[in-house]
C-alpha cells in the first residue's frame, strides 16, 4: 500500500510563482525524502527532512515537515520551466538497515512560460 | 564518482518468454540495492531488495525474482513474463546500512505484449 500520498496529483502554474505539494503519511517515519522524476527517466533526489526536523531549505526548494500531522510540503519558489516534473516524497521507516521507502503517488508539475 | 547503470532502456517480449534486467553499480563497496516497480502515472513500489551478496529480501508476492551475484550487480528476472509485467522498471542504490537517499538508473520500459 502506498503510506504518502501527495497531493494535488497535477497542478499547472506559469513561469515565476510558487508551486507548492503536499504529501501525507500514516506511520512513524526516520525520515521523509522529495524526489523529481522528468518523463521517462529515473528519480533524482531533491531533499531529506529527518523527523526531529521541522523546515529544511535547499536554493529554490522549501520542505516542512508536521510529525503530529503526518504531513509534509514541499515549495518551489519563482518556478521555472525546467521544473516540470513530477515530483514524489517518500517516507523511510525507523527500522532496518535498507531504506525501505515507501512512494507516495506524485504531483505532476507543469510550468508554462 | 559512484553511477548506476541499468539495462537495457526499452523492452517488449512476449507472454511466455523470459526475462533479464541488469543493474551495476560503479564507484561504490557493499552498497544496498534495490529494484522497484512504477506503473503508468503511479508511484513506485518496492520489489526487492538487497543488504549484500546473495542477500534478497522480497517485498511483494509476483512473478519475479532477484539475483545478487556480485557486490555491486543486481539482476532482475522473470521464467515466464505475464502480461501485469509491463512497467517501468527501476534499479537503485544507497550507501550500507543507512538511511540516506536513492540513486537511481534510467529505468527499463519492459512492454509485454
Amino acid at each position: 500500500s502506498q503510506q504518502g500520498e501527495e497531493d494535488p496529483q497535477a497542478l499547472s502554474i506559469q513561469e515565476g510563482e510558487n508551486a507548492t505539494m503536499n504529501c501525507s503519511y500514516k506511520t512513524s517515519i526516520n525520515n521523509l525524502q522529495w524526489y523529481r522524476q522528468n518523463s521517462g527517466r529515473g528519480l533524482v533526489h531533491l531533499i531529506l527532512i529527518r523527523s526531529n526536523e521541522r523546515e529544511k531549505h535547499s536554493g529554490r526548494l522549501r520542505v516542512t515537515l508536521d510529525t503530529s500531522k503526518k504531513s509534509s510540503s514541499l515549495l518551489i519558489t519563482a518556478s521555472r520551466a525546467a521544473d516540470t516534473a513530477s515530483y514524489f516524497c517518500a517516507t523511510a521507516a525507523n527500522t532496518g538497515t535498507a531504506s525501505k521507502l515507501t512512494f507516495g503517488t506524485g504531483t505532476r508539475l507543469q510550468v508554462t512560460l | 564518482s559512484q553511477t548506476i547503470h541499468q539495462w537495457p532502456a526499452t523492452l517488449v517480449q512476449p507472454v511466455g518468454s523470459p526475462l533479464s534486467l541488469e543493474c551495476t553499480v560503479e564507484g561504490t563497496s557493499n552498497p544496498n540495492l534495490y529494484w522497484y516497480r512504477q506503473a503508468a502515472g503511479r508511484g513506485l513500489q518496492l520489489l526487492f531488495y538487497s543488504v549484500g551478496i546473495g542477500q534478497i529480501s522480497s517485498e511483494v508476492p509476483q512473478n519475479l525474482s532477484a539475483s545478487r551475484p556480485q557486490d555491486r550487480q543486481f539482476i532482475l528476472s522473470s521464467k515466464k513474463l505475464l502480461l501485469s509485467d509491463s512497467g517501468f522498471y527501476l534499479c537503485a542504490w544507497n550507501p550500507t546500512g543507512t538511511h540516506s537517499p536513492l540513486h537511481f538508473g534510467n529505468g527499463t520500459r519492459l512492454t509485454v505484449t
